[in-house]
């Protein structure tokens, strides 16, 4: 069975802050793939980003950096210089290579004031 | 390149009534996946079809339904409405399995 944890429900800053989201996974499979999806007010979901279990290098793009280390099974989220467009629901998901199912953390919910 | 669309936006239903939502995906995309999100239960796996079939299937019981058409758009049906089948409904379309989704904006779905 897969399982996506984000512990924190709502992380609040001020604008400028830096602010990380930690994901924890779990899963059997030796192949997988890790994503990261913003839920803005609007409700639509955008990818940001997919690394698969393979590739433990972490990437960055532009305010954006992703930080994955499997000895731990994380995938944590890091917003640089946080702006006040930011503020949205976090999701981190899962997915195998055997059932392609994409499953969820609760989400993580960054509020970014002024 | 227009994204994903799904109809309608809103929808609302009585308790025992069936609802059908709707969606197109990207197109060139084969595989149609649809998720609930009810308030407090995050987002949930319902189903997924790829090329006309249904591959995948979360824990839902089966009065949830779909199916995908010729063009690879996708319909939902939720027969017997319940007071907690209230939530958005998303669905989302990949080029491949485990390619990135790309979502619609949702149905919301409200039973009465």
């Amino acid at each position: 069975a897969q399982k996506v944890t984000q512990a924190q429900t709502e992380i609040s800053v001020v604008e400028k802050e830096d602010v990380t989201l930690d994901c924890v996974y779990e899963t059997r499979d030796t192949t997988y793939y890790l994503f990261w999806y913003k839920q803005p007010p609007s409700g639509e979901l955008v990818f940001l980003i997919r690394r698969n279990s393979f590739d433990e290098q972490n990437e960055i793009s532009g305010r954006y950096s992703w930080n994955f280390q499997k000895s731990t099974s994380s995938f944590n989220f890091t917003i640089t210089a946080s702006q006040v467009v930011d503020s949205a629901v976090y999701f981190c998901a899962l997915s195998s290579s055997n059932d392609y199912k994409l499953s969820f953390g609760a989400g993580t919910t960054v509020t970014v004031r002024a | 390149e227009a994204g994903v669309t799904q109809s309608p936006t809103h929808l609302i239903k009585t308790r025992g009534q069936q609802a059908t939502l709707r969606c197109s995906p990207i197109s060139g995309h084969t595989s149609v996946y649809w998720y609930q999100q009810a308030l407090g239960l995050g987002l949930q796996f319902l189903l997924w079809y790829d090329e006309g079939e249904e591959r995948n299937r979360g824990n839902f019981p089966p009065r949830f339904s779909g199916r995908q058409f010729p063009n690879y758009s996708s319909e939902l049906n939720v027969n017997a409405l319940e007071l907690e089948d209230s939530a958005l409904y998303l669905c989302a379309s990949s080029l491949l399995p485990n390619s990135p989704l790309h979502f619609g904006n949702g149905t919301r779905l409200t039973v009465t």
